[in-house]
């Protein structure tokens, strides 16, 4: 089963406008993590945000935001004011202990399209 | 402060040839990471290091893959012999310590294997 799924293969947005992209997890673990990260084109995987599992408030990090609904178990990323320079591949992730190893399953990503 | 850096930012080899990939990570962590992402896919966790010890090497195929971290800094990995599946991004993390961290990555090596 998937531990990481984000059902939006590809998204589009005009400049300016903010932009939801789902991520939905599965866990039986009370604590872990979740992260975003962006992928340009140049290929480097740039952390975004994260939010523990007990943390209390959804995370912002300038123009993000992370919707966090726990009973759901979604984690979606909002981007506000899309600018062109967001346009990037965005990976979900989430950090989880297996056997005692620390390990970050990402998800498939979401292609963001900004359009001027 | 500096990134996490690697070397080569490509290659392109022909299968059974053999390629090492090197990563340095951000001065201090303790933790280094080597993901494989292939074309379409999120990456995939090979290798972690805790200083120079191996922390998790479950998804290695250790067949063909080997990693080291002699000196608990650098790592190298390398494929021998390459196969054409073996094509992809290949990424190196670093954290400061193993758990509740932040992994933050280099720009990768692009590999093709023809």
């Amino acid at each position: 089963a998937q531990k990481i799924t984000q059902t939006q293969p590809g998204m589009f947005v005009q400049e300016k406008e903010a932009v939801t992209l789902d991520c939905t997890y599965d866990t039986s673990d009370p604590s872990y993590g979740l992260f975003w990260y962006k992928q340009p084109s140049s290929g480097e995987m740039i952390f975004l945000i994260y939010q523990g599992s007990y943390d209390q408030q959804n995370a912002t990090e300038g123009r993000y935001s992370l919707n966090f609904q726990k009973a759901r178990k979604s984690a979606n990323l909002v981007i506000s004011a899309s600018q062109l320079g967001d346009s990037a591949m965005y990976f979900c992730a989430m950090r989880e202990n297996q056997g005692g190893s620390e390990k970050l399953v990402f998800g498939k990503g979401t292609k963001l399209t900004v359009n001027p | 402060e500096a990134g996490v850096a690697q070397s080569p930012r490509y290659k392109i080899i022909e299968k059974r040839q053999s390629v090492a990939f090197w990563c340095n990570p951000i001065s201090g962590h303790a933790t280094l990471y080597w993901y494989q992402q292939i074309l379409g896919q999120g990456p995939k966790l090979l290798i972690q290091f805790q200083n120079n010890g191996v922390v998790d090497d479950s998804q290695l195929p250790k067949d063909r893959f080997s990693a080291e971290r002699l000196k608990g800094v650098d790592s190298t990995l390398k494929i021998q012999p390459a196969k054409l599946e073996d094509s992809a991004v290949y990424l190196c993390a670093s954290s400061l310590e193993r758990q509740q961290e932040t992994q933050y990555f280099g720009p990768g090596t692009r590999l093709l294997v023809l």
